[in-house]
Order: C-alpha cells, then structure tokens, then sequence
C-alpha cells in the first residue's frame, strides 16, 4: 500500500515562473491538506480540499497560489510568478474520508527554491 | 488557535526513555492531543494522539494528565532513529483537521 506521494521532490525555478507541484493521496483517501515549511520554521497550513471542493484555504496567500484536486488524478499546487520568498519546502497529506479528526498521512514533501 | 508549549530542544542517550512534555493549559474538553515527529529532511508522521486516558501503541506512550492541562510522550528505548522535532499539537473539535504546528522539540540522541 504505497504511501503520500509528491512530485517532484526538488523543483527549481526562476523569478516569474510557474511552480507545479503534485501530491497524491494514499489510496483510499480523499482529504487531502497542504503545508508550507519556511527555512528553520515550522510548517504552516495552506489548504485543505475534498476531491473536487476546496474545503478550507484560510492559509493560502491571496495571489499567485492556487489548488486543485480534481475527481481524477493528483492534487496540484500551482504557483504563479514564484518570487524568492516562496522558496520552501511543501508538503502534502492525506487522510481517510471521515476527515477532520483522522491522522494525516505525510508525503515526501517537494522542495522548491526559486533562483 | 488552540496553543501548545514544548521546550525547544532535549537530549538523551540511545537505550534510555525519553520524557518530551508539552503544556495545553487552554485545552477545551472535546480537544484530542496528537503528536507528530518530523525526521530530518522528510515529512511530518504521526506517533500517537489520545483524549483522555493514557494511551500506548508500537511506537510510543502518551501519559495525559488528570486534568489535561499537560501531557507527555514517552519513547521507551531512544534509538538513533529517534532523532527529530516532535510535535505536540491539539486537534480542536469540530475543525476542519488542518494542525497547528508550533515549533516543537527537537531531540538528539547521543549513541
């Protein structure tokens, strides 16, 4: 039963570029929560979203971030015109559909640094 | 936010139990506790959560105290693998389940 999986696990991008980054949950699961994890801090919640709904994005920046997690295939975090400061490393976790209350299942997490 | 307080950083030495508290002294009644660990360069994973009682599983123990303003993980044998920043994190009910990371314990074992 394979785990959390996010790919890539680095991604390098320039200053302006788009920044697309693929979590998908473990088998059976359909929660799926992002975080952020800033250099020497702790990890932050971005959003959390049920396929095909964003349930909570109370943690995503108003611009330039957006999520998806569509009926089929993975759940995307898509970052437009990436500035140094996004620079970090994201994680994705999933849980079983009862959500809210579950463990969540962490994933490798993809290390983005923007250049 | 529903607030923890962990030191910053404990130390042990491999072989021996290791005692990681953590201070929740707003925690509501129908607030669980959970505790993640984070290894080094990889993500998140959950060691245990309990509500009331004391709880075990393979991986650790969580005492929680009677009045649940406090508890505590205990690692019975610290193994090297031990080594990582442990979480103490309170699920609020009726949340939507997204955790509240604070910046946690980190813990070093020495062989």
């Amino acid at each position: 039963n394979a785990g959390v999986m996010q790919n890539p696990r680095h991604l390098v991008r320039r200053r302006g570029q788009e920044a697309r980054l693929r979590c998908s949950p473990m088998k059976g699961h359909s929660h799926v929560y992002w975080y952020r994890q800033l250099p020497e801090e702790g990890l932050k919640f971005m959003v959390y979203l049920q396929k095909e709904n964003i349930i909570d994005e109370s943690g995503m920046p108003k611009e330039r971030f957006s999520a998806e997690f569509p009926k089929e295939g993975p759940s995307i975090l898509r970052i437009q015109q990436v500035v140094r400061g996004d620079s970090a490393a994201y994680f994705c976790a999933s849980s079983p559909p009862r959500g809210g209350m579950e463990t969540q299942y962490f994933g490798p997490g993809t290390r983005l640094l923007v250049l | 936010d529903a607030k923890t307080t962990q030191p910053n950083s404990m130390e042990s030495n491999e072989e021996e139990p290791v005692h990681l508290p953590c201070n929740h002294s707003t925690i509501s009644g129908t607030d669980y506790i959970h505790w993640y660990r984070q290894l080094p360069s990889q993500g998140p994973e959950y060691v245990i959560h309990g509500l009331t009682s004391n709880v075990n599983n393979r991986m650790a123990s969580l005492a929680i105290a009677e009045d649940r303003k406090s508890s505590t993980l205990i690692l019975h044998r610290a193994t090297l693998r031990d080594a990582a920043v442990y979480y103490c994190i309170l699920m609020v009910r009726g949340s939507q389940g997204n955790l509240i990371f604070g910046k946690g314990t980190k813990l070093s074992v020495k062989p």
